[in-house]
């Protein structure tokens, strides 16, 4: 089955609010972390990465927060734009692996 | 600069056919992964490769098979084509591999009718 979940499909915001999307993962072994966002149409664009020795990594609007006590991943996206409006995906790298693993998505939808 | 290009964009087969993706990694990229991505889910990773030679392989059939020229572009072939492989395929380059950031493609959507 699946390593790495969200907790919502769906996520709704204000534009201009900040938006968090969250992800879990089961797997102690996961030693990198990234966050992509999929716009239709389109193959997925890098966010932000997050190795497993660090809890926060920040970049241009966006920061990743990793709690590897309870496997949880977090990505906060702050004053969201209209053109934040897409799916955005964890994906993991287990140890040892050569491959991503992904979850399903969170769509998010920007209110005006 | 140019980033990871794939071809063809869209493509459309008949069951039992086979095919041939192809992608061109960012200039200075070694390895290459493959990924099919079904509508509504996250990509799967199906292969990568690294200085040319397979270095993973995802829960996927024998049909699929792939590849890493010299020059470090890739193919996937996907053999006896069923209606279940229709999918957008993606390819991300990466200077060298697993653990270091992968950059995707626009993706191939093949449809198998």
């Amino acid at each position: 089955g699946e390593s790495v979940g969200l907790h919502l499909p769906t996520l709704s915001v204000q534009e201009g609010d900040n938006s968090i999307i969250n992800c879990a993962y089961s797997n102690s072994a996961s030693d990198y972390f990234i966050w992509y966002k999929q716009e239709s149409g389109k193959g997925p664009q890098f966010i932000i990465d997050i190795r497993s020795n660090m809890d926060k990594r920040q970049g241009q609007r966006v920061t990743v927060l990793l709690n590897k006590t309870v496997k949880h991943l977090s990505l906060q996206i702050a004053a969201t734009q209209p053109g934040d409006s897409a799916v955005y995906f964890c994906a993991e790298i287990l140890r040892g692996a050569d491959g991503l693993t992904f979850g399903k998505g969170t769509h998010l939808i920007i209110q005006p | 600069d140019a980033g990871v290009t794939q071809s063809p964009t869209h493509l459309i087969k008949t069951r039992g056919q086979h095919v041939t993706l192809r992608c061109s990694p960012i200039s200075g990229h070694k390895s290459v992964s493959w990924y099919q991505q079904v509508l509504g889910q996250g990509p799967q990773f199906i292969f990568q490769y690294y200085e040319k030679e397979e270095r993973g392989r995802g829960n996927f059939p024998d049909r699929f098979s792939a590849r890493q020229f010299p020059n470090y572009s890739s193919e996937l072939n996907v053999n006896a084509l069923l209606l279940g492989d229709s999918a957008l395929y993606l390819c991300a380059s990466s200077l060298a591999g697993a653990g270091t950031e992968a950059f995707f493609g626009q993706g191939t959507r093949l449809t198998v009718v």
